[in-house]
């Protein structure tokens, strides 16, 4: 079966635009996390649903970041007024449920650039 | 808080050697678990293992074997006979309140 995939693979914009970044989980994974990667770093977790509400978004940065999964299926990161420091990559990750034996699958990532 | 170390941002070993990945995590929790992710040039983690806070026995899976040590925090990593395709950049992680908890990794080389 397909695994996580996420949209587009790379994004190029400038300073101040607004961008939209989809994530499609695996079909059936009820639990849909969003992680950050910075260069050289490790992933950091942003936020997570379960189904189509977010359980958790204590790692959002600030108030330009929005996360939405409306159908508890495809789940879009929303950035408001980039910033050069939001470039990095964006990986998502869904699992069966949540709970920590729930492994979490991740997608290919999508790199933002925000020149 | 949690948090997880890698003190080996990159290592280099000539093809065939054997090579440890070292992990120290931090929790409070009592009940926990552990993961290795291996993180190719393509980008996408590779989930490679997960252990239960309460299992301290060594795993073993073909070339791969994990040492936890809840005495010392560790939860290290060892690659037997390496091959060049071992080369990516390799993830500890902790998880907790359903969040994963990364290091910031450890880019493995082989020179063939």
């Amino acid at each position: 079966g397909a695994g996580v995939s996420q949209t587009p693979s790379n994004k190029v914009t400038e300073k101040g635009k607004y961008v939209e970044l989809r994530c499609d989980p695996i079909s059936g994974h009820t639990a849909l996390y969003w992680y950050r990667q910075s260069l050289g770093q490790g992933p950091e977790f942003l936020i997570y649903f379960q189904g189509t509400g977010a359980a958790d978004d204590s790692g959002l940065p600030n108030d330009r970041f929005f996360a939405v999964r409306p159908e508890g299926s495809v789940s879009t990161l929303k950035i408001q007024r980039t910033e050069r420091g939001d470039s990095a990559v964006y990986l998502c990750a869904s699992s069966r449920g949540t709970g920590s034996l729930n492994e979490q699958f991740f997608g290919p990532g999508t790199r933002l650039t925000v020149l | 808080a949690q948090k997880v170390t890698q003190a080996q941002t990159e290592i280099s070993v000539v093809e065939k050697e054997d090579v440890t990945l070292d992990c120290v995590y931090e929790t409070r929790d009592t009940t926990y678990y552990l993961f290795w992710y291996k993180q190719p040039p393509s980008g996408e983690l590779v989930f490679l293992i997960r252990r239960n806070s309460f299992d301290e026995q060594n795993e073993i899976s073909g070339r791969y074997s994990w040492n936890f040590q809840k005495s010392t925090s560790s939860f290290n990593f060892t690659i037997t006979a390496s091959q060049v395709v071992d080369s990516a950049v390799y993830f500890c992680a902790l998880i907790g309140n359903e969040k994963l908890t990364f290091g910031t990794g450890t880019r493995l080389t082989i020179i063939p």
